[in-house]
């Protein structure tokens, strides 16, 4: 595609319940990333991903935060058992490589827990 | 560990008027230093970027140079427009990848006609 797709746009959740958001990087591009934003704050780091492999997810903040990408293309973040703390907009970013400095991003899902 | 500390805002300027945007940074390593810019309603984007000391990453009559001595990247333009209305995002990435940047806060900058 022209760019990293993201759904949806916007997600509510009930406390306690799981949600899972997609992202579509851009074809071809090895390299994904979902990283969390709180509302006035900049991005942080979540979890990296070079084709399926899942090299990196020290900063997902517990377990109940899954992510995946089976086949090296789509992903998903998975968050189970959702808490008010999990309110924020969720960006994932695809680059070419695992060295490329470089990150396109998607428009992010905003989740918000009620 | 790793963090970046910006200017905080937000930031209002008539156009054409001159601006910074401070940046400073912590970090172990050696690290890369970027500007990201978002639009309103868009994901992030590259603004430009420096990967050494002394350094100046340029893009869009924007620029910043990497200065080691002061642990500072900042963002500069001489005469912002309408169109600059944007947050801005200071970040580096120790190591020289972007297998995981760290972001500051956000600058919000609204210029005025």
């Amino acid at each position: 595609g022209a760019g990293v797709s993201q759904s949806p746009r916007y997600k509510v959740a009930k406390r306690g319940q799981d949600v899972a958001l997609r992202c579509d990087p851009i074809s071809g591009h090895v390299s994904l990333f979902w990283y969390q934003q709180a509302l006035g704050q900049g991005p942080e780091f979540l979890t990296y991903f070079q084709n399926e492999a899942q090299l990196d997810k020290s900063g997902l903040p517990s377990d109940r935060f899954f992510a995946e990408r089976p086949e090296g293309s789509v992903s998903t973040l998975k968050i189970q058992r959702t808490q008010q703390e999990d309110s924020a907009v969720y960006l994932c970013a695809s680059s070419s490589t695992g060295y490329d400095e470089k990150l396109f991003f998607g428009s992010g899902t905003q989740l918000s827990v009620l | 560990g790793d963090s970046v500390t910006q200017m905080e805002g937000p930031v209002t300027l008539s156009e054409e008027a001159f601006l910074t945007i401070n940046c400073t940074y912590t970090a172990t390593g050696y690290p890369s230093l970027f500007w990201y810019v978002q639009y309103p309603g868009e994901g992030l984007q590259l603004l430009l970027k420096a990967t050494k000391a002394d350094d100046k990453g340029s893009n869009k009559g924007f620029e910043a140079t990497y200065r080691k001595e002061t642990t500072s990247f900042h963002l500069e333009k001489g005469s912002v427009q309408v169109s600059d209305s944007a947050v801005y995002f200071c970040a580096l990435s120790d190591g020289g990848s972007a297998r995981q940047l760290t972001f500051g806060s956000g600058t919000q900058l609204t210029v005025l006609p």
